[in-house]
């Protein structure tokens, strides 16, 4: 079975500091992606960052990187200079070949001015 | 096209009547999913489409769950009998396979209180 643990249940973070968010997950799987998701309070679930799982370079979208480790089944996410919009749940997902998502528990970030 | 769609926002309802929430996809996407969310918790799967097609239902969902993709464009979701647990957010998704290759795009959600 696909299975996604995010450890952490909540990290808070100062405001402009960097702050990293753990995923790990398993799959028999050669050929999939790995996703983060960003959900704010009462807001609807929005795409942060992707990686397909055949590449070696890491995604990265402007203050969001993720640290892709694929023979340990790692999926970080690092965000940099953070702000306080970028409070929010954020899920850990794994899409399967039929183009299916796997979801964390999630982690909720909270960001001190 | 202003991404996926989601009516109503807000449905309370008393315990035992049926309620239908309706789906608008992005235009384009062959693919609608429907997830369930409680408070503090990932998405849990339901049901998913492709074009008007049903693929999969999970097992967690009872007799009482009905879904529907008429002619592979927008969908509804039906609870019948109502029960106080099925209080929750439900989420509507859309994605384009095999392009997107699993990202979703999420509606706002229709938020159900029973009561």
């Amino acid at each position: 079975a696909q299975t996604v643990t995010q450890s952490q249940p909540e990290m808070s973070v100062q405001e402009a500091e960097t702050v990293t968010l753990s995923c790990t997950y398993d799959t028999s799987e050669s050929d999939y992606y790995l996703f983060w998701y960003k959900q704010p309070p009462s807001r609807q679930m929005i795409l942060v960052i992707r990686q397909e799982a055949y590449k070696q370079q890491n995604a990265t979208e402007n203050r969001f990187s993720v640290n892709f480790q694929k023979a340990a089944k790692s999926f970080s996410l690092k965000i940099s200079d953070s702000q306080l919009g970028d409070a929010a749940m954020y899920f850990c997902a794994l899409g399967d070949s039929n183009y299916q998502l796997i979801w964390g528990a999630g982690t909720k970030l909270i960001i001190k001015p | 096209d202003t991404g996926v769609s989601q009516d109503p926002r807000h449905k309370i309802t008393k315990r035992g009547q049926n309620v239908t929430f309706r789906c608008d996809p992005i235009s384009e996407h062959n693919r609608l999913y429907w997830y369930r969310q409680t408070l503090g918790q990932g998405p849990e799967f339901l049901t998913y489409f492709q074009n008007e097609a049903q693929l999969e239902k999970s097992r967690l969902l009872s007799d009482r769950f009905s879904a529907e993709r008429p002619k592979g464009s927008f969908s509804t979701l039906e609870i019948q009998r109502t029960e106080q647990g099925d209080s929750a957010m439900y989420l509507c998704a859309s994605s384009l396979v095999p392009e997107t290759v699993g990202g979703y795009t999420f509606g706002s959600g229709t938020r159900l209180t029973v009561v």
